[in-house]
């Protein structure tokens, strides 16, 4: 069954501490991407890699690391340095050829203790 | 830099009635554009897109939407809604087409009354 899978569904971590949320793919997706949504706010993004070993910084990367060292993983590390990290946080993979929309998992809600 | 705007930030409608939800983009070249809607706790799932062509596009659950590159404008219409059709509805524009990361607008919530 193909898709995306993000665990875990609910995560909380206490101030000061690195939280690390996971997103894996068996669609095949070369382009794996990770956005941030709060209330009002809709979706922004913190990281994006197009291809093994590479990523690229989003709108809202500080604070945030990531990792692409194989296709179908794409870990997000929340960091003590971001200072507001309580949100709704969603992966998304890029079906390849062009002219393609965005795929998305269902999402991890990350809460501050 | 790209930018949507969602005016709308909640529309109640009656079941039955006719939908619009409005859209406003702003993007230097030709705009790859997207209609995504999300259910409380749950992921996007893409209703339609544009990337050329026909302005006007076809999507699924009955929805269709109207590019117009004059106001800048891609409107979500759908003639008769249903209680289903609840949820949060987000207009998005592709850099790149969309490799680069979408932009999104802050969504309009969407009321059904019976």
């Amino acid at each position: 069954d193909g898709g995306i899978t993000q665990s875990p569904k609910y995560l909380f971590r206490k101030e000061g501490q690195n939280v690390t949320l996971s997103c894996e793919q068996n669609l095949n997706h070369d382009a794996m991407y990770w956005y941030r949504q709060d209330p009002g706010q809709g979706l922004r993004l913190i990281y994006y890699s197009q291809i093994v070993n590479d990523f690229q910084k989003g709108d809202i990367a500080e604070g945030y690391s990531v990792s692409r060292e194989k296709k179908e993983s794409f870990p997000l590390t929340v960091t003590s340095a971001q200072k507001n990290p309580t949100a709704f946080y969603l992966c998304a993979t890029l079906s390849p050829g062009g002219n393609q929309p965005q795929h998305f998992g269902d999402g991890t809600r990350l809460s501050i203790l | 830099a790209q930018s949507v705007t969602q005016p709308d930030i909640h529309i109640t409608v009656s079941e039955g009635a006719s939908l619009e939800l409005r859209c406003n983009y702003s993007y230097g070249a030709t705009p790859y554009l997207f209609w995504y809607v999300q259910s409380p706790g749950q992921g996007l799932q893409l209703l339609l897109k544009y990337f050329s062509g026909d302005t006007l596009v076809q999507g699924i659950k009955g929805f269709e939407a109207e590019f117009k590159r004059s106001q800048s404008s891609f409107n979500l219409r759908k003639p008769s809604v249903h209680w289903s059709d609840a949820a949060e509805y987000f207009c998005a524009v592709g850099a790149g087409g969309g490799a680069d990361g979408l932009t999104f607008g802050k969504g309009t919530h969407l009321i059904i009354q019976p």
